[in-house]
């Protein structure tokens, strides 16, 4: 199947801070990713979806002013989130579908962000 | 988008056939059905998608009736391994389509 990859796999912050996360398509081109985040012991949440060469969509109640996200390419789309908060900290996943077959989504192995 | 409904938990011992269902009552005519399985600290991975009747492939079956409101994941002679969070996704084909994700199965398999 299709390869998504993220990094940092895991990231440590101090509150105020910016950090980046990236998500790569390894092996096929994809005009639209998707961000998630999930907290412990509960499912994902869509935070919005990242559109190569335009602005990104934002699920309702995802603040897109401290969730920047950036698809500068077909294989990459970055999230920062800005001014950290402990509040934040969480586990990030993002995916692509492809499009071959029936357009099966693939997820990224997730970023965990810890602000301290 | 459609709404999933699956049972929040499930317990099997190793060896046994597990059965999870899903139901999505409103689902599209132009919706496929989708199951991920996600370990903790992981991101889902894709087990089978299907639209209609039954799908197989290596690790799993799907079985879907005809009305499509709703669909079973069977697994076969479960490990330990399969211990895991199993969800039922709902959406149209397209690169653009999102996914929304339900509350999932969290299946526990022991000795």
């Amino acid at each position: 199947g299709a390869v998504v990859s993220q990094h940092p796999s895991w990231v440590i912050c101090k509150s105020g801070t910016s950090v980046k996360i990236e998500c790569r398509s390894l092996d096929f081109q994809a005009t639209t990713m998707f961000w998630y985040r999930q907290f412990p012991k509960q499912s994902l949440m869509l935070m919005a979806t990242s559109n190569e060469g335009s602005k990104a969509t934002y699920e309702q109640g995802v603040e897109k002013d401290k969730f920047l996200i950036n698809h500068a390419s077909l294989t990459l789309s970055t999230l920062t989130v800005t001014s950290a908060h402990p509040e934040d900290s969480s586990f990030y996943i993002c995916s692509a579908r492809t499009q071959a077959g029936r357009y099966e989504q693939y997820f990224g192995p997730g970023t965990r962000l810890t602000v301290t | 988008l459609a709404k999933t409904t699956q049972p929040i938990s499930m317990d099997s011992y190793e060896g046994q056939e597990v059965n999870i269902t899903c139901s999505h009552n409103n689902i599209a005519t132009n919706d496929y059905i989708t199951w991920y399985q996600q370990f903790p600290s992981q991101g889902p991975r894709f087990i089978i998608q299907g639209y209609k009747t039954k799908v197989t492939n290596e690790v799993a079956s799907l079985f879907i009736p005809a009305d499509r409101k709703s669909s079973t994941l069977s697994l076969p002679r479960v490990s330990l391994s399969d211990t895991a969070v199993y969800y039922c996704l709902v959406g149209s084909a397209g690169t653009a389509s999102k996914l929304t994700f339900g509350t999932g199965t969290r299946l526990q398999v022991t000795l």
